[in-house]
């Protein structure tokens, strides 16, 4: 069954340094999204991007959040100066219609 | 304004016994609901979606109920398992918020031995 993949599976980083996040959507699907986990909470928005755009993006995508895709497969988030309050789990999704969200495993972000 | 919110932080059930999760939601304009299972250091796992034209949908001893009048929609586990222990997430899709989804808090299941 095709899977979102994402890399790393856990990545640490010093406040302040600049964080890529890394996903390899599902080869055929048209949308992506990323979504934020913080420990204990629930899952929560955070941008789309649809024809190499963002189509909607949370509050909390502020500046220091981009997003990119850079070829035709990869799907990246970039935090450029972290802060301790980004520690998250970071979940990749795509979808190809209307529905039919598949989300990837999951990039566990610890900013120390 | 929005909101997916579940009524039960914690549900214990005897294995072989049936769960229920319940979830609600607060946005009529919601078209589109979907039931995550979400195991330890994992991603959420596609269990059952149900769009809001329909009020049942059944899997593999899987049943989405959905209550449009009251906002409510409910996952119920048949023979619960061992491994159904997990974080059960509802989570609403909205075609005019461009189709992204608004997970609710959560609902842990401990299947009990």
């Amino acid at each position: 069954e095709p899977e979102v993949t994402q890399t790393p599976s856990h990545q640490v980083t010093q406040m302040g340094q600049e964080v890529i996040l890394r996903c390899v959507p599902i080869s055929n699907h048209l949308y992506f999204y990323w979504y934020r986990q913080i420990l204990g909470q629930k899952v929560e928005f955070l941008v789309s991007f649809y024809n190499n755009e963002i189509s909607e993006k949370s509050e909390i995508f502020d500046d220091q959040f981009s997003v990119e895709r850079p070829d035709g497969s990869n799907f990246t988030l970039k935090i450029r100066s972290t802060k301790l309050e980004d520690s998250a789990m970071y979940f990749c999704a795509s979808r190809l219609g209307e529905y039919g969200y598949t989300f990837g495993s999951g990039t566990r972000l610890t900013v120390v | 304004g929005e909101s997916v919110g579940l009524h039960l932080p914690t549900l214990s059930v005897q294995e072989g016994d049936n769960s229920i999760i319940n979830c609600a939601y607060s946005n009529s304009a919601s078209d589109y609901f979907i039931w995550y299972k979400q195991e330890s250091g994992k991603g959420p796992q596609f269990i059952i979606d149900i769009r809001s034209n329909m009020d049942k949908r059944q899997g593999q001893r899987v049943t989405v109920l959905l209550n449009k009048t009251v906002k409510h929609l409910s996952l119920q586990i048949a023979a619960t398992q061992p491994g159904d222990s997990a974080v059960y997430f509802c989570a609403e899709k909205q075609k005019a918020a461009g189709n992204k989804l608004t997970f609710g808090g959560g609902t842990r299941v401990l299947v009990k031995p």
